[in-house]
């Protein structure tokens, strides 16, 4: 089992949609992060949260850790949030990222 | 942009090989990490330098090394390359890379894709 699980693994949406993607992680932590992968391979740092909720235009995250669970969402989806969401826990000293596996979206006009 | 460049973009290169990618980090990051992506293992975290000294390892193969320079640009050396070495190798840097206690936000560079054939 790995230690963070991504679901779903692909979703497709149409415009305007409301969209959720969620992430539980196994291991202790100091921070999940939720990271932007564009076919173009090149991936942007969305969030870095420790509890509760960030925003951030359109997209919303938030993080229970009791449960070791969080939740991705955009709001009134569009056809450039299609991408690769990718959930990362990070702990201890050193900062360094494991991660999920991933969520392919695809927002259809 | 996130201020992190990686050279080369693209490395298409034999088995038995030997290659040097390089990274510099953003403008005052100290921190360095360097990861794999891989169509059968995904993202996965190799090495990080902090100031010049190694301060953490991943799955990191004995056939790879690397090091951080004193102006802080870093290189990762991968030698006698197999076909499944063939990845995305990114770069990414933070301020302090876990120094501080804190967790902090990583910047990544836009990938090294390297073809082993």
């Amino acid at each position: 089992k790995n230690e963070v699980e991504q679901s779903p693994q692909n979703l497709t949406a149409q415009e305007g949609e409301f969209i959720t993607i969620n992430c539980s992680y196994s291991v202790g932590i100091s921070a999940l992060h939720w990271l932007q992968q564009h076919p173009g391979g090149g991936i942007v740092s969305l969030f870095m949260l420790s509890s509760g909720k960030k925003k951030h235009g359109r997209l919303i995250a938030t993080i229970n850790i009791q449960e070791k669970h969080s939740s991705l969402h955009i709001t009134a989806s569009h056809p450039r949030d299609s991408a690769v969401y990718i959930c990362a826990v990070g702990g201890g000293a050193t900062n360094k990222l494991i991660f999920g596996t991933g969520t392919l979206l695809a927002v259809q006009p | 942009d996130s201020g992190v460049t990686q050279t080369p973009k693209h490395l298409i290169t034999a088995t038995g090989q030997r290659v040097t990618l390089r990274c510099s980090p953003r403008s005052g990051d100290l921190s360095v990490y360097w990861y794999q992506q891989s169509l059968d293992q995904g993202l996965q975290f190799l090495i990080q330098y902090y100031n010049g000294e190694e301060r953490a390892k991943g799955n990191i193969l004995e056939r790879f090394s690397a090091q951080q320079f004193p102006d802080l640009h870093s290189e990762l050396n991968l030698s006698s390359l197999e076909l499944g070495d063939s990845a995305l190798y990114f770069c990414a840097s933070s301020v302090a890379g876990g120094a501080s206690g804190a967790q902090e936000t990583q910047y990544f560079g836009p990938g090294t894709r390297l073809l082993v054939l």
